[in-house]
């Protein structure tokens, strides 16, 4: 069964930073990986997707990576700001669902940027 | 384009009361899914429907049953509400593609006494 697990589990950090968020997974055959963020209260937005054939994604200050031969992707926020204050989630989709889309989630990295 | 809705925000429930939580999505998505987020647990998906006219349980379907009316609207029914299904549901959709990205509904806050 497919684990997702991140690191760390919460993370405050003073405006400016650049920060890495951290997200393995124990089964390496998988379709993709998405990141997500979460405010308080609210659903999940996509952020990023990553297939299995790349190795990277960027969206403006955000970058996430894809190492699947280590189960292990990265997102990377630069110049952080007190709006990314939020938690952000990444999802696998692993092989073998057939042609259902049935993806497991981390447990979230809350991160506070304070100004 | 309102995206994915879900009715209602909020509910209190006593123990054995039932309810239905409403869930619609207007992007013409085939798949749509139900989880349930609990602090410390995260996400957990109790139903899904890959297309119009099939449901299949996920990692939680115990005290859930699931319709999937048309392609626009799929329900989640407790029948018989206990306190452990206090939660927040969040109800999910995806166009079909295996490569393609979820969106989310705001999400339902339930509490059940």
């Amino acid at each position: 069964k497919q684990e997702v697990t991140q690191i760390p589990a919460a993370l405050s950090v003073p405006e400016g930073e650049n920060l890495v968020l951290n997200c393995s997974f124990t089964d390496s055959a998988i379709y993709n990986l998405q990141w997500f963020r979460q405010d308080p209260g609210k659903g999940l937005t996509s952020l990023l997707l990553i297939q299995s054939s790349q190795r990277e994604q960027t969206s403006g200050r955000l970058n996430a990576s894809l190492d699947k031969s280590s189960g292990r992707s990265t997102l990377y926020i630069a110049a952080s700001q007190p709006g990314d204050s939020a938690t952000y989630l990444c999802a696998v989709r692993p092989f073998g669902s057939g042609g259902s889309y049935i993806p497991t989630f981390g447990r979230g990295t809350s991160l506070i940027v304070h100004p | 384009n309102a995206g994915v809705t879900q009715t209602p925000k909020f509910q209190v429930l006593k123990t054995g009361q039932s309810m239905t939580l409403q869930c619609a999505q207007d992007m013409n998505h085939n798949s749509m899914y139900w989880y349930r987020q609990d602090p410390g647990m995260g996400l957990r998906l109790i139903y899904y429907s890959a297309s119009e006219g099939t449901t299949d349980k996920g990692e939680v379907p115990n005290g859930y049953n699931v319709s999937r009316l048309n392609k626009r609207e799929f329900s989640l029914r407790l029948e018989s509400a206990a306190p452990s299904q206090t939660s927040v549901y969040f109800c999910a959709s995806i166009p079909g593609s295996m490569k393609e990205t979820q969106y989310f509904g705001p999400g339902t806050r339930l509490l059940v006494l």
